[in-house]
């Protein structure tokens, strides 16, 4: 069965960095699975953050950025704010029109 | 401004059938595909299909999850998207959400969603 891991959980200081991984099991990731991520924060629908491993959605600050770190895909946060804390969510091209999203990631501002 | 809204949701009994709807305006839909995600209750996203636009002969794909009991479906001239939900369980619980690329590329994910509706199963 394939899976995408994300870390379950990660806490960053305010103005902090944080680096957010995702990967496919047995696989290493790459740019050919077009990794993606969301946002969301609870009660709410999900924000589109980057798409296509690196590309900004519409109004999303430069300070989320997407990359390929080994064989993961990551978002990285800089200079984190208090209103960053949210699940956040990579998803996967897997190839036959299939697409899978990762567990996600509970980001916590403290 | 691009928006889609979703409708249909309830409470259904186990076996029971949904038809969840996705009205979509702000961009040109039938050059779009549609993807369906699901939420149940404090867990995470699950992708639940595509289906695409009138030029890739409208073709869709389904989670191993849903595969023969959901059926997605659209009427470009109401630019709207529905997703039949049959045989329901109580796993199916969840908020569905659609969601649009804005185009139909192959590998197009979601960029734009609704606020979801509510699908319950239980007896």
């Amino acid at each position: 069965q394939t899976v995408v891991t994300q870390e379950p959980s990660i806490s960053v200081s305010p103005g902090g960095t944080v680096t957010l991984t995702c990967a496919l099991s047995s696989v290493s990731l790459s740019i050919h699975y077009f990794p993606t991520w969301y946002r969301q924060t609870p009660g709410q629908a999900p924000r589109t953050l980057i798409y296509h491993t690196n590309i900004r959605s519409s109004g999303v600050p430069d300070r989320f950025s997407g990359s390929i770190l080994g064989n993961k895909a990551a978002l990285t946060i800089t200079g984190a704010q208090a209103d960053d804390e949210a699940d956040y969510y990579c998803a996967l091209y897997l190839g036959n029109y299939i697409f899978l999203f990762g567990g996600g990631t509970r980001v916590t501002v403290l | 401004e691009v928006q889609l809204v979703e409708s249909g949701g309830g409470l259904v009994h186990p076996g029971g059938s949904l038809k969840l709807s996705c009205a979509a305006s702000g961009f040109i839909f039938r050059d779009s595909g549609i993807h369906w995600v699901r939420q149940a209750v404090g867990k995470g996203l699950e992708w639940v299909g595509r289906i695409r636009n009138r030029g890739n002969v409208f073709a869709t794909t389904y989670a191993a999850s849903v595969q023969g009991r959901f059926t997605m479906s659209r009427d470009d001239s109401k630019s709207a998207a529905f997703l039949q939900l049959n045989s329901l369980q109580p796993e199916d619980t969840a908020v569905y959400f659609c969601g649009s690329p804005l185009g139909d590329a192959y590998n197009d994910f979601p960029l734009h969603w609704g606020q979801g509706t509510l699908v319950t199963v239980s007896s």
